[in-house]
């Protein structure tokens, strides 16, 4: 089946201005992760969401990001006024939801790309 | 103190041989453990959860240390196709003690197969 879906692949774009990174998880899957992961360094958690509840965004580094996931499936990452520290390559992962079967296996997408000039 | 250390590496290796990789946590209260593969330019896929009896699947073996807070993965008879970045990983836990979804990623292991 359809593995986690990340659009857009690459994004370039100016310092100061937003951006939206679009996620959209396995079918079935409740819930969604995002992760930052710089070059050689492993995924750092973000954010992530129970359907359409956000549990946890302690890893949020400041108020310029944010995340919705309105209907419990697409999910969208925004960066306001990006920085150029905030190039990096921003990951999406999907789970069943804890107490089912194989819910500690997160299914990672390909990533998007950011680069801020 | 980084919350899971591994060495970068790189490790290389030549076809066939055995090789080893450590890594430790610093809560000791974690209780779920896993290696995640990931190839060059790809995303992290699951290769194995860790269990506190050891585990074992094919060439691969995880073995879990609670007492010293270290995780290991061996690998067998190394092929080239074995030859990624592996990523020790950890479940976070929460200050009365359960686990939660929030994964903590050790920077990962270079692995180069030779052949």
């Amino acid at each position: 089946g359809a593995g986690v879906s990340q659009s857009p692949r690459y994004k370039v774009t100016k310092r100061g201005q937003d951006v939206a990174l679009r996620c959209d998880p396995i079918s079935g899957h409740v819930s969604l992760y995002w992760y930052r992961q710089a070059l050689g360094q492993g995924p750092e958690f973000l954010t992530y969401f129970n359907y359409e509840a956000q549990q946890d965004k302690s890893g949020l580094p400041n108020d310029r990001f944010s995340a919705e996931r309105p209907e419990g499936s697409i999910s969208t990452l925004t960066i306001q006024r990006t920085e150029q520290r905030d190039s990096a390559m921003y990951r999406c992962a999907s789970s069943l939801p804890r107490g089912k079967r194989g819910q500690e296996t997160q299914y990672f997408g390909p990533g998007t790309r950011l680069l801020v000039l | 103190r980084k919350e899971v250390e591994q060495d970068p590496g790189p490790f290389n290796v030549p076809e066939g041989a055995t090789v080893a990789f450590n890594c430790t946590y610093s809560n000791s209260a974690s209780q779920s453990f896993f290696w995640y593969r990931q190839d060059c330019r790809k995303e992290p896929k699951l290769l194995m959860s860790v269990y506190s009896s050891g585990n074992e699947d094919g060439r691969f073996t995880a073995q879990l240390n609670r007492a010293s807070q270290y995780i290991s993965l061996l690998i067998r008879d190394s092929k080239l196709s074995d030859s990624a970045t592996y990523l020790c990983v950890v479940n976070e836990v929460m200050n009365y003690g359960g686990a939660t979804n929030k994964l903590i990623f050790g920077t990962g292991t270079l692995l180069a197969v030779q052949p």
